[in-house]
């Protein structure tokens, strides 16, 4: 059974570029929700995709958007970039039997922004 | 607003010596508090989810427990391989955000 997938596992922009990080949530999950992690901190909720939906925000301006698929796999898209925005993306994906409150995570992407 | 404190920032023991780890937090209304380990660059690995206070769950050297405004996550007898950063986490009944603390960076020496 695999869990949760991420790419690409590491990845170098310049400042103002655009990035796309895609996700593979464990099989039999329907919701997946991304996360931004600096280094020494706990990860940051961006937002929540369900039914191809967003459906619930963080504290993260309109440069991150995100797509959900039918197959439920879910794409973070980060325009504009900042050097602040380097960090670890994690996905985490949820629901189904499993339930809809335990998240399991993806091992990352590591972004640089120069 | 929500919120999630650990505490101590980072704990250093001897492999066999037993501790604790503090997760204080705010929430509105609890719909799950979860502990998740992480090693260094990777993703977080899912631990427990607790639901309601006087909750515990158990994973080998691991112990979860769960008051209306704490939860402690106990090690007994920790090896090296446990070393890691803990993180706990809270999801409140009207939405969909979790919200994590900083973690407890934990180091066992042999």
């Amino acid at each position: 059974d695999a869990g949760v997938t991420q790419s690409p596992t590491h990845l170098i922009k310049t400042r103002g570029q655009q990035v796309t990080l895609r996700c593979s949530p464990k099989s039999g999950h329907d919701t997946v929700s991304w996360y931004q992690q600096a280094l020494g901190q706990g990860p940051q909720f961006i937002f929540q995709y369900y039914e191809e939906e967003e459906r619930q925000r963080g504290n993260f301006p309109d440069r991150f958007s995100g797509h959900q698929f039918p197959n439920y796999s879910s794409e973070l898209n980060v325009n504009a970039l900042l050097l602040g925005d380097s960090a670890l993306y994690l996905c985490a994906s949820s629901g189904g039997l499993a339930g809809v409150e335990t998240q399991y995570f993806g091992p990352g992407t590591r972004l640089l922004v120069l | 607003e929500d919120q999630v404190t650990q505490s101590p920032e980072a704990l250093r023991l001897q492999e066999g010596e037993s501790s604790s780890l503090n997760c204080s937090y705010t929430v509105s209304g609890l719909r799950g508090l979860f502990w998740y380990r992480q090693d260094p660059g990777k993703g977080p690995e899912f631990l427990f989810t607790l639901y309601s206070a006087g909750e515990e769950k158990e994973k080998e050297r691991l112990k979860a427990t769960l008051t209306k405004k704490e939860s402690f996550l106990h090690i007994t007898a920790p090896k090296p391989e446990d070393s890691a950063t803990y993180l706990c986490a809270v999801r409140n009944t009207g939405g969909f955000k979790t919200i994590f603390g900083a973690g407890t960076r934990l180091f066992v020496k042999a």
